[in-house]
Formats: structure tokens, C-alpha cells, sequence
């Protein structure tokens, strides 16, 4: 089955400046890799994904790289602001699986201060 | 905007008791997905329904464990007897036809005592 990887585990960053969050997947045929941020109390939100057949994706200060042979994908964020703190979860679909299923990371707590 | 709803927010039992969530997901959404999440860890799936059937159960404690999803909208999550090592947030999300993101809902927070 599909084992990911997040690393770190916690990351504190100065308002400002960038966060990269890292994640490696074991499943040569996963296609589809989603980001979610999740506050306190809440569920996690989508906030950026990836399809294999690309390898960057932009959306404002979030962007997403993947690396299909090395299998590993990252979160960067750019100019961080204090609303950025939360933890962040990435995943992968199972490729065999046609019911879109994913496996999370265990993911990182972001902390921007001030 | 669309939201996946879920009650309730908190729920306190005791060991032994039942207990049990709901699920509304998006309207028109046939995938629904019911994960658990224990904190500090990612959400680990129990149970993906399609429609009213489940499709993956395999990481459900089936003995004290039950889903549903009678009507192919909604879904129950039940737990029975719950035990001390349940307590953990309980998220359901759902999933469009031919969309690959899911929308979690905010989620049931469960403490066993």
C-alpha cells in the first residue's frame, strides 16, 4: 500500500519569510497529490494539489513541486503571515485505486511569528 | 459555499457506551468517506462509501465499528462499545464524480472516559 512521508514534523519560520514542507510516497503510480491546511478545531482545507503530469503548480504565495522519479513532493510558502500557522497535511491517491482514496502524512505544525 | 456537515462538534461518553456521528455531505457528492484522526497524526480511513455501499472497510474495527449510508446521502458512523483508546477527531469528507480533492467537515471531537 502507499506509505507517506512529511517531514518536519514542526517548523517555526519569522513573518516573512518562506516554509517548505517536504513529503515522500512509496507508490510508483499514485497520480494526484493535495495539500490541506487544518486549524485548530476544524477539519482539514484543501489548499493546493498536483497532478503527476505537471511538475510545478502556483497559486499566489503556495506553490507545489513535484519530482515523479524521486517520488517526493513539496509546500512552498512564500512571505508568511500569521494566519499561515496551522498544521499542514500532504497526501497521495492510491494509483491501483479507483475510489480516490488517500493516504496523509502525519504532518507539520507550522508557527509564524510576528 | 458548499460544506460537508457533521454533529455532533463534541461528544463526551464513557467506556462501554455507544456512541454515534452523522455525516451530511455536499449535495450530489456520491463518495463519502469517514476518517478518524487521533491527535497529532494524519487522518487514517475507516470507511469510503460509494453511493449507499461501502467500497473499503478494511481498516474498520468491524466489532465495535458500524457505517451506513442507507439512502446514498447522509451517513452514521456508530461506536460499541467505545473504548478509552476511540477518543480521536472523526472527520467525514466528500467527493465529487470525476474530482480528485475531498471537503471535510469540521469534524466530531470524541472523548472516552
Amino acid at each position: 500500500g502507499e506509505n507517506v512521508e512529511q517531514h518536519p514534523s514542526t517548523l517555526s519560520v519569522q513573518e516573512g519569510d518562506s516554509a517548505v514542507i517536504k513529503c515522500t510516497y512509496s507508490d510508483s503510480a499514485s497520480n494526484y497529490f493535495p495539500w490541506y491546511k487544518q486549524e485548530l478545531g476544524k477539519g482539514p482545507q484543501l489548499i493546493i494539489d498536483i497532478r503527476s503530469n505537471v511538475g510545478e503548480k502556483k497559486d499566489q504565495r503556495i506553490a507545489v513541486t513535484l519530482n515523479k522519479t524521486a517520488k517526493h513532493f513539496s509546500l512552498h510558502i512564500t512571505e508568511t503571515q500569521p494566519e499561515d500557522s496551522a498544521v499542514y497535511f500532504c497526501a497521495a491517491n492510491l494509483g491501483t485505486d479507483s475510489w480516490g482514496k488517500l493516504q496523509f502524512g502525519a504532518g507539520t505544525q507550522v508557527v509564524v511569528t510576528p | 459555499e458548499a460544506e460537508v456537515a457533521q454533529s455532533p462538534r463534541y461528544k463526551i461518553t464513557e467506556k462501554s457506551q455507544a456512541v454515534a456521528f452523522w455525516c451530511d455531505p455536499i449535495s450530489g457528492h456520491a463518495t463519502l468517506y469517514w476518517y478518524r484522526q487521533i491527535l497529532g497524526q494524519g487522518p487514517e480511513l475507516l470507511v469510503q462509501f460509494q453511493d449507499e455501499s461501502v467500497v473499503d472497510d478494511s481498516q474498520l474495527p468491524k466489532d465495535r465499528f458500524s457505517a451506513e449510508r442507507l439512502k446514498g446521502v447522509d451517513s452514521t458512523l456508530k461506536i460499541q462499545p467505545a473504548e478509552l483508546g476511540d477518543s480521536a477527531m472523526y472527520l467525514c469528507a466528500s467527493r465529487g464524480q470525476g474530482q480528485h480533492g475531498y471537503t471535510f467537515g469540521s469534524g466530531t471531537r470524541l472523548t472516552v472516559v
